[in-house]
């Protein structure tokens, strides 16, 4: 089957650094999408990873490894606004180009 | 013009009701797509067009209709739903391509009656 695993919740501090993390079980691979959603609103796209690494994007960055299935997303500096949830997605190429597999979401709450 | 916009905002129908939410964008993408998405959930994909023409059908149920009239609008047409069917329903966009990142709308909020 196709599984995608990511903590349902987890609590920083203003100003921290958090890992969000992603493990992935799909039939085959074309991609890593991060996406941010605040409650009510659409999901808002962060990044993508398809090649093993570190992908940087100002505050954020995100981390591929394919061997292992996993990846992670690493905020910085964080701010009360970065309180959403966070959806790790991948694409699997046995499904048809344009399909993502869904993991449950990362709910992040930023405390003051 | 970097966007996906979706029409009407929120919703209010009863069971016996015909509407249709309406999406659009202008980045020249060439796929479409229709998600649900219930509270703390993740989306579902429900439907995907591409280059007009329907290419993923996740066993909506037919009360679902999508319609895609050209390559920059994609509309749903909704007929004697369930109270189940309240959501929020996202529409998105790729550009057609090996990244194929998805671009959603701002969505609309569903509630039957």
């Amino acid at each position: 089957g196709q599984n995608i695993d990511q903590p349902t919740e987890m609590t920083a501090t203003e100003g921290a650094i958090v890992q969000i993390n992603c493990t992935y079980q799909t039939s085959g691979f074309n991609g890593l999408f991060w996406y941010q959603q605040h409650a009510g609103e659409a999901p808002t796209f962060l990044s993508y990873n398809v090649l093993d690494g570190l992908e940087e994007k100002g505050r954020f960055s995100s981390f591929l490894s394919r061997s292992k299935g996993y990846s992670y997303l690493l905020l910085k500096e964080l701010q009360m606004k970065d309180s959403a949830s966070y959806l790790c997605a991948v694409r699997p190429t046995t499904s048809g180009t344009y399909k993502y597999i869904f993991g449950t979401g990362t709910r992040l709450k930023v405390l003051a | 013009d970097t966007e996906v916009t979706q029409t009407p905002k929120h919703l209010v129908m009863g069971m016996t009701n015909k509407k249709s939410l309406k999406c659009e964008q202008h980045m020249g993408h060439r796929a479409m797509y229709w998600y649900k998405q219930k509270a703390k959930k993740p989306p579902e994909l429900m439907f995907v067009y591409s280059y007009e023409k329907l290419s993923i059908n996740e066993s909506v149920p037919s009360r679902f209709s999508p319609e895609c009239p050209n390559s920059s609008l994609l509309n749903l047409h909704l007929h004697a739903l369930q109270p189940e069917d309240s959501a929020l329903y996202l529409c998105a966009s790729s550009p057609g391509g090996r990244s194929e990142t998805q671009y959603f709308g701002p969505g609309t909020r569903l509630l039957v009656l």
